[in-house]
């Protein structure tokens, strides 16, 4: 099955600040999303984007399916944007091990 | 509420006891998805069903895990004389073919 990987397993942010996370998969994919999942446990669907750069508000994606990676931006970060934040590969229905993101006030 | 519905949300049984996790998708979507989240771990694929046809179960964490989709809406996972390691986030996610899935609160099991 293809292996998705992401970086950094874990960050820590003063509020404000920016942060890029990174997915890395291991073969070609048709489509990908990005989660947040919150502290109940629900995730929360933040990206669907198999190619190419989409934004919603603070929040940006891009994925370059050729070189197999996307990217999600975090911009101005706020305490309420800490969380787990998991990329997946829908092919494979196959997630990553998430970011551990904390915002620190 | 037309998203992905689960129940129950908390689930808490004796061990050897049998139980049995409903999940209700957003209509029209013909996937539907199961996966298990133990804690600081990612969601672990369980098997998924493209209407009522379950097309991939190899990845059942054993025989006492099954699931069904008996008319391509709502599905049932259950689990057949629970384990202490059981004990995690069950979770159902839906979608059309190949698109953005959407998914559940999720059940929290904890087998004591």
């Amino acid at each position: 099955g293809i292996q998705v990987e992401q970086s950094p397993p874990d960050l820590i942010l003063q509020e404000g600040a920016n942060s890029t996370l990174r997915c890395n998969f291991s073969d070609s994919v048709n489509n990908l999303q990005w989660f947040h999942q919150n502290p109940w446990g629900q995730l929360i669907n933040l990206f669907y984007i198999p190619s190419g750069t989409k934004q919603n508000g603070r929040l940006s994606a891009t994925t370059v399916a050729t070189e197999r990676y996307s990217l999600l931006y975090i911009s101005s970060s706020q305490t309420t944007d800490s969380g787990v934040y998991f990329c997946a590969v829908v092919k494979d229905m196959r997630f990553g091990a998430g970011t551990r993101l904390t915002v620190k006030p | 509420d037309t998203g992905v519905s689960q129940d129950p949300r908390h689930k808490i049984t004796k061990r050897g006891q049998n139980v049995t996790f409903r999940c209700d998708p957003i209509s029209e979507h013909n996937r539907l998805y199961w996966y298990r989240q133990t804690l600081g771990q990612g969601p672990e694929f369980l098997t998924y069903f493209q209407n009522e046809a379950q097309l991939e179960k190899s990845r059942l964490l054993s025989d006492r895990f099954s699931a069904e989709r008996p008319k391509g809406s709502f599905s049932t996972l259950e689990i057949q004389r629970t384990e202490q390691g059981d004990s995690a986030m069950y979770l159902c996610a839906s979608s059309l073919t190949s698109t953005e899935a959407f998914f559940g609160q999720g059940t929290r099991l904890t087998v004591v």
